[in-house]
């Protein structure tokens, strides 16, 4: 089945550092991936959805200077928080898919990554 | 934009009873919807997803229903075990030759009591 990696699965940085989050899809080439930021006891919100080559495409209230997302390959996007402050504090997940015509998959999510900035 | 609505927000049951989450959504272009198990620190994991071309769709102890008129549908869980424990989210998308971004719902906290 389809199985996305994200790393790191935890990080704790010092106010005003960048931290990367890679996502990657290990066994399918995903045309689009999301980026998605959930606080403690509340839904995943949609940062921004990213497809290979393109720009991200950014939700509304979503500053894309401090979330950098770089989608280079098939496999592979990275989200940067950039000068990270401890409200940037959050949980966030990737999700990849292949689309509807490349057979059944859906939207397959990586584990997460737990950002604790102090 | 898309609005998905779920109910309850919390739903305990003892073990071996059936547990039901109830979702609506806004827009009718929607026609994919999926449900996710999600556990502490964990990523969300499909469960069950459901196509608006069908009304109805079961995997052993779990099933899913879609009334597209109405615009709401719901997950059953029969026989629910501890393990079931977790939060459930549906969400709903605009799915065609690519997918289009979920919209999730509030989640729902199940817990099963043994």
């Amino acid at each position: 089945g389809a199985v996305v990696s994200q790393h790191p699965s935890w990080v704790i940085c010092k106010s005003g550092t960048s931290v990367k989050i890679e996502c990657r899809s290990l066994d399918f080439q995903a045309t689009t991936m999301f980026w998605y930021r959930q606080f403690p006891k509340q839904s995943l919100m949609l940062m921004a959805t990213s497809n290979e080559g393109s720009k991200a495409t950014y939700e509304q209230g979503v500053e894309k200077d401090k979330f950098l997302i770089n989608h280079a390959s098939l496999t592979l996007s990275t989200l940067t928080v950039t000068s990270a402050h401890p409200e940037d504090s959050s949980f966030y997940i990737c999700s990849a898919t292949r689309g509807f015509d490349r057979g059944s998959g859906g939207y397959t999510f990586g584990s997460g990554t737990r950002l604790t900035v102090v | 934009g898309e609005n998905v609505e779920q109910h309850p927000s919390t739903l305990s049951v003892q073990e071996g009873d059936s547990a039901v989450i109830k979702c609506t959504y806004s827009d009718s272009a929607s026609n994919y919807f999926p449900w996710y198990k999600q556990e502490l620190g964990k990523g969300p994991q499909l469960i069950i997803d459901i196509r608006s071309n069908v009304g109805e769709k079961k995997d052993q102890r779990i099933a899913v229903t879609l009334n597209k008129t109405a615009k709401h549908f719901s997950l059953h869980i029969t026989e629910t075990q501890p393990e079931d424990s977790a939060v459930y989210f549906c969400a709903a998308s605009i799915g065609g030759t690519s997918y289009g971004k979920l919209t999730f719902g509030q989640g729902t906290i199940l817990t099963v009591h043994p």
